[in-house]
């Protein structure tokens, strides 16, 4: 069965430095997300992607991120200058359609840990 | 404000038992809403999907329905086993392309 799948699976950074998240949606799908979930609290969207371009972002997605889809497979986020508040766990989602028939599928997260 | 909030954080039922889990929202007014399980550590994994102008849906011992004049949904799993537990968690799609999470019921279920 196809899955989402993101790499690594933990990053260790210091604060200031950039972060990238990668993520490996199913390959047809055209609807891509990424959430945070920091430890013990709830999963919080951060942005979806769909036509190469952002469709919608919260407030939480400010300047200091980023996402790219820069080969037709991979979908990244960036965070370009991380504070010790980024720490937590960021999951990619993809979904083939944003209709009522259809679902998100998430991968197994990447574990950010910023000191 | 706007709120989803899920029935208290942990439910512990006995095996066999129905667990029922409750999703309350104020002032979103979803297309539809979703209920996701997540186990520790890993990503959350779709289980049903009832749309506004539903008012049941079931999939083989999950039950959900939808109330949206009570703003409320109840997540129902039947003959519950000890693999159920786990983190059950409601999401909601509002207008656009944004989904909002529940803060997630922790359920155990004792042998």
């Amino acid at each position: 069965e196809p899955e989402v799948t993101q790499t690594p699976s933990h990053q260790v950074t210091q604060m200031g430095q950039e972060v990238i998240l990668r993520c490996v949606p199913i390959s047809n799908h055209l609807y891509f997300y990424w959430y945070r979930q920091i430890l013990g609290q709830k999963v919080e969207f951060l942005v979806s992607f769909y036509n190469n371009e952002i469709s919608e972002k919260s407030e939480i997605f400010d300047d200091q991120f980023s996402v790219e889809r820069p080969d037709g497979s991979n979908f990244t986020l960036k965070i370009r200058s991380t504070k010790l508040e980024d720490s937590a766990m960021y999951f990619c989602a993809s979904g083939s359609t944003v209709s009522s028939t259809d679902t998100q599928y998430f991968g197994p997260g990447t574990r950010l840990t910023v000191l | 404000s706007q709120k989803i909030e899920q029935n208290s954080e942990a439910l512990n039922i006995q095996e066999g038992k129905t667990a029922t889990l409750t999703c309350n929202y104020t002032n979103y007014s979803p297309a539809y809403l979703q209920w996701y399980r997540q186990d520790p550590g890993r990503g959350p994994v779709f289980l049903l999907l009832i749309r506004e102008n539903e008012k049941e849906k079931r999939k083989e011992r999950l039950k959900v329905t939808f109330d949206t004049t009570l703003k409320q949904s109840l997540f129902h799993i039947t003959a519950s086993q000890p693999a159920d537990s786990a983190t059950y968690l409601c999401a909601l799609r509002n207008t656009g392309n944004q989904f909002y999470f529940g803060t997630g019921t922790s359920l155990t279920v004792i042998p």
